[in-house]
């Protein structure tokens, strides 16, 4: 069972390109939380989405970043005309998310952001 | 909306000594899961060990243990026995019945030989 795949793990980008970054849960994941941790500093919570849902995106910038978890394929954390300080490490985790047997949380690689 | 607060950005310990990193959280909830994750330098998020807020017995894994006050909301860390392995950053977590999960701003540890 594969764990958490999150790809690119390493994306350069320039300024006013688009990013955009994929993660992959693991299997029978139904739950998936994006997380951006800029250096030297914690994870800062960005949004939490369900099977075609966003359940939580109270930690999303309003403008240039969106996300999606269609119901096949991988959660798109996409970020529009990014600038110098949207760089960063961005980490995905995925959950069952059923009960409480199913909260704990694991996580992928991160994908470090850089825009240059 | 639950926070979870490290109040302890930096710490250092000896090779083979004990080190308790601190976690205090504020929740309306009474069923939760708290956690500690470790990230060493390779950035890789690990689940260190995890405490079900409605077991009283605390968690431990090893070399690992958590010192879980749910009245004071409190969830610590202690590391025996450190290794050199354990200089990393250290997060603890928390997670409702809602699947929020929410983490503390982190301990960096730096376990010195």
């Amino acid at each position: 069972n594969a764990g958490v795949m999150q790809n690119p793990r390493h994306l350069v980008r320039r300024r006013g390109q688009e990013a955009r970054l994929r993660c992959s849960p693991m299997k029978g994941h139904s739950h998936v939380y994006w997380y951006r941790q800029l250096p030297e500093e914690g994870l800062k919570f960005m949004v939490y989405l369900q099977k075609e849902n966003i359940i939580d995106e109270s930690g999303m910038p309003k403008e240039r970043f969106s996300a999606e978890f269609p119901k096949e394929g991988p959660s798109i954390l996409r970020i529009q005309q990014v600038v110098r300080g949207d760089s960063a490490a961005y980490f995905c985790a995925s959950s069952r998310g059923q009960g409480v047997l199913g909260t704990e949380a694991f996580f992928g690689q991160g994908t470090r952001l850089t825009v240059v | 909306a639950q926070t979870v607060t490290q109040s302890q950005p930096e710490m250092s310990v000896q090779e083979a000594e004990t080190v308790t990193l601190s976690c205090t959280y504020d929740t309306s909830e009474s069923n939760y899961y708290l956690f500690w994750y470790k990230q060493p330098p390779s950035r890789q998020m690990i689940l260190v060990i995890r405490q079900e807020a409605y077991k009283q017995q605390n968690a431990t894994e090893n070399r690992f243990s958590v010192n879980f006050q749910k009245a004071a909301k409190s969830f610590s860390l202690k590391i025996s026995d450190s290794q050199l392995g354990d200089t990393a950053m250290y997060f603890c977590a928390f997670i409702n019945a809602g699947n929020m999960l929410t983490f503390g701003g982190g301990t960096r540890l730096m376990v010195k030989p």
